[in-house]
């Protein structure tokens, strides 16, 4: 199975701050199968980004996905109160389905 | 705007079974892929399998492919998720999950979860 590695763990930002996360897969996959998903604490997680940069509705333009070789990069640009949150990729490319051990962006 | 809706929580002894219910409205569950995602206690979040109830088989994680049961009704656009084998394990929050589109599409719409608590 692909195995996605996020690094950081944890993000320790201030409100204004750019956020950069990381996604590293064990093999290739195609940049159309990647998204990435927000989890506020007590509730479910949000598509934020799909096929890689691809915003999903309502996801503010602050928020960004790109390709960076073989990584994969959630960038948050002036972070705002509310995104402090925890941040999982995912690959819905191959089966089965993965996702990153999440990344945490705290203050 | 499609919506989940999932069954409420449940507390099971090891050895048994537990059934999770989601069901769409206003919406179609058919032509898309509904996966359950289940995430334990402090911890990540982990693909269990799924189906688009137009193309019938159901494809599931190795790790559950022996105790999970995966299911859709069209006519009441309802999907259903059965674990047996329960152990404290099991213990998680499980989501029902739409996908924008069939296989190879991401996790668009998410259930507000099913707090599945195994213990004796």
């Amino acid at each position: 199975e692909v195995v996605l590695t996020q690094s950081p763990g944890t993000l320790s930002l201030s409100p204004g701050d750019t956020a950069t996360l990381t996604c590293r897969a064990s093999q290739a996959v195609s940049r159309i199968h990647v998204a990435w998903y927000q989890q506020k604490p007590g509730q479910a997680p949000r598509l934020l980004i799909h096929e890689a940069s691809t915003r999903a509705t309502a996801t503010p333009d602050r928020f960004s996905g790109s390709v960076s070789g073989t990584d994969f990069v959630l960038t948050i640009r002036g972070l705002e109160p509310e995104d402090f949150a925890v941040y999982y990729c995912q690959q819905y490319g191959n089966f089965p389905y993965t996702f990153g051990q999440g990344t945490k962006v705290d203050i | 705007q499609v919506q989940l809706v999932q069954s409420g929580a449940a507390v099971k002894k090891p050895g048994s079974s537990v059934r999770v219910s989601c069901k769409a409205s206003g919406g179609t569950l058919s032509t898309v892929a509904i996966s359950w995602v289940r995430q334990a206690p402090g911890q990540g979040l982990e693909w269990m399998g799924g189906v688009v109830p137009i193309f019938g088989t159901p494809k599931y994680a190795q790790r559950f492919q022996d105790r999970v049961t995966i299911s859709a009704d069209e006519s009441t656009s309802t999907a259903y998720m059965e674990l047996s084998g329960l152990t404290s394990g099991d213990t998680a929050q499980y989501y029902c999950v739409r996908s924008i589109g069939t296989w190879g599409t991401g996790f668009g719409v998410w259930g507000q979860g099913t707090l599945v608590i195994v213990s004796s």
